[in-house]
C-alpha cells in the first residue's frame, strides 16, 4: 500500500515559474524524502527532511514538512526545461522497518 | 561500479516462461531493495535485504516470486511461470545502511519486464 499521496498527479507549467508539488501522508514518520524519475527509469534522491525539521533548501528546491498536518511540499524555483520529470515522495515511518514507501508521483512538464 | 547497476535493462518474455533479474549494488551498500513500477504508477515495494537476509518478504506479489542476495552483494529476482500481470520496470536500489532510517536510496536504471 502507500502511504505518501503526491498533489496534483500532473504539473505544466512555463520557464521560469516556480512549481510546487504536495504530499500527504497517513502514519508517523522517522522522515520523508523527494526523488525525481526522468523517462520512467531510475530515480535520483533530492532532499530528505526528518520528523523534527520544519524546512529544508538545496539549490533551487525548498521542501517543507507539517507534521501535525501530515504533509510536506517540495518547490521548484525558476523552473527550467530541465526539470521535467516525476517527482515521488517517500515516507519512512516511525518505529517501522525504515523502508521508503513511495506515493504515485507527480509528473511536471516545464515548457521551454 | 560507480552506480547500481541492473541487467537486462529490457526483457522480453513469454507468459508461462521463468525470469531473472539481476541488480550489482554500490560496493560497500549493505541493504538491497527491490520496487516494481508498472506504467503511470507509484513504486511498489517487493523485498529488502540487509546483507543477506531478507527479513520481510510480504511485499512479494505472490510465491512466483523469490528473491536472493549473495556475498551481500549481487541480488537476483527471480519470477517464475510469469504472467502478463507481470509486466513492470522492476527497480533496484542500495543504501548503506537501514538501522538509522536516515538512509538516501540510490537506484539502478531498472528492468523493464514485457511478458506477451
Amino acid at each position: 500500500s502507500q502511504q505518501g499521496e503526491e498533489d496534483p498527479q500532473a504539473l505544466s507549467i512555463q520557464e521560469g515559474e516556480n512549481a510546487t508539488m504536495n504530499c500527504s501522508y497517513k502514519t508517523s514518520i522517522n522522515n520523508l524524502q523527494w526523488y525525481r524519475q526522468n523517462s520512467g527509469r531510475g530515480l535520483v534522491h533530492l532532499i530528505l527532511i526528518r520528523s523534527n525539521e520544519r524546512e529544508k533548501h538545496s539549490g533551487r528546491l525548498r521542501v517543507t514538512l507539517d507534521t501535525s498536518k501530515k504533509s510536506s511540499s517540495l518547490l521548484i524555483t525558476a523552473s527550467r526545461a530541465a526539470d521535467t520529470a516525476s517527482y515521488f515522495c517517500a515516507t519512512v515511518s516511525s518505529g517501522g522497518s525504515y523502508i521508503p514507501t513511495f506515493g504515485r508521483g507527480t509528473s511536471l512538464i516545464v515548457h521551454p | 561500479g560507480a552506480g547500481v547497476s541492473q541487467s537486462p535493462s529490457n526483457k522480453v518474455t513469454e507468459k508461462g516462461k521463468d525470469v531473472e533479474l539481476r541488480c550489482d549494488p554500490i560496493s560497500g551498500h549493505t541493504a538491497l531493495y527491490w520496487y516494481r513500477q508498472s506504467l503511470g504508477q507509484g513504486l511498489e515495494f517487493l523485498i529488502y535485504f540487509q546483507g543477506n537476509s531478507a527479513p520481510d518478504k510480504s511485499g512479494l506479489p505472490s510465491d512466483r516470486f523469490s528473491a536472493e542476495r549473495t556475498g551481500g552483494s549481487v541480488s537476483t529476482l527471480t519470477i517464475q511461470r510469469t504472467q502478463q500481470e507481470d509486466s513492470a520496470v522492476y527497480l533496484c536500489a542500495s543504501s548503506f545502511n537501514l538501522g538509522t532510517g536516515n538512509e538516501k536510496l540510490f537506484f539502478g536504471s531498472g528492468t523493464q519486464l514485457s511478458v506477451l
